[in-house]
């Protein structure tokens, strides 16, 4: 079926520095792309989403790029901070139904 | 705004018995939730689409007896593990449809479910 995937399954990055976690989706009929932030033990967080007749939305720290011609998402986070730390997940899907969501990538930031 | 409330956030049950989580919409209506299991270090899988006033959809593999899902109103989803088993300790999660000007997606803090 359509899945969605994360390239890297962990990303150290030093504190300060800016993160860019990468998402490959595969239903090219999807429409609505959402971030979430989950922190241990606590349930998922939105953080930012897009519509496919974007390519690019900003938020505070936070920005996600969507490539419809390759399938890829990504959030960038500026000046990581230790409080980013935490396991991101990418969800596609179309506004309005459910979302499959991607494995997870782990963001441990350095001090 | 657009807060799911979820409870309980943990709880412990023997065999056989039965467990309800609760989520409930505290400042808008919620005409779908989903409900959605993690496994440790692993990603959320949907388990079922509830929808208000009407029965639940249920995603492939998922027994729709074992887990009951109620949507009464337009501010409560419940689910209902019946006949707990080991095998069915796991993290439950909760999501809601908020609309307005800031429309998305919502998520309740989780249960953690031990069976014992």
């Amino acid at each position: 079926g359509e899945s969605v995937g994360l390239h890297l399954p962990t990303l150290s990055v030093q504190e300060g520095d800016n993160s860019i976690i990468n998402c490959a989706y595969s239903n090219s009929a999807s429409d609505y792309f959402i971030w979430y932030k989950q922190e241990s033990g606590k349930g998922p967080q939105f953080i930012i989403d897009i519509r496919s007749n974007m390519d690019k939305r900003q938020g505070q720290r936070v920005t996600v790029l969507l490539n419809k011609t390759v399938k890829h998402l990504s959030l960038q986070i500026a000046a990581t901070q230790p409080g980013d730390s935490a396991v991101y997940f990418c969800a596609e899907g179309t506004y309005g139904q459910n979302f499959v969501f991607g494995p997870g990538t782990r963001l441990s930031v350095l001090p | 705004g657009a807060v799911v409330s979820q409870h309980p956030s943990r709880v412990i049950c023997k065999s056989g018995t039965s467990v309800k989580i609760e989520c409930r919409s505290l400042d808008f209506q919620a005409t779908t939730m989903f409900w959605y299991r993690q496994f440790p270090k692993k990603s959320l899988m949907l388990m079922a689409t509830s929808n208000e006033g009407s029965k639940a959809t249920y995603e492939q593999g998922v027994e729709k007896d074992k887990f009951l899902i109620n949507h009464a109103s337009l501010t409560l989803s419940t689910l209902t593990v019946t006949s707990a088993h080991p095998e069915d300790s796991s993290f439950y999660i909760c999501s809601a449809r908020f609309m307005g000007a800031d429309y998305g997606y919502t998520f309740g803090s989780g249960t953690r479910l031990t069976v014992v």
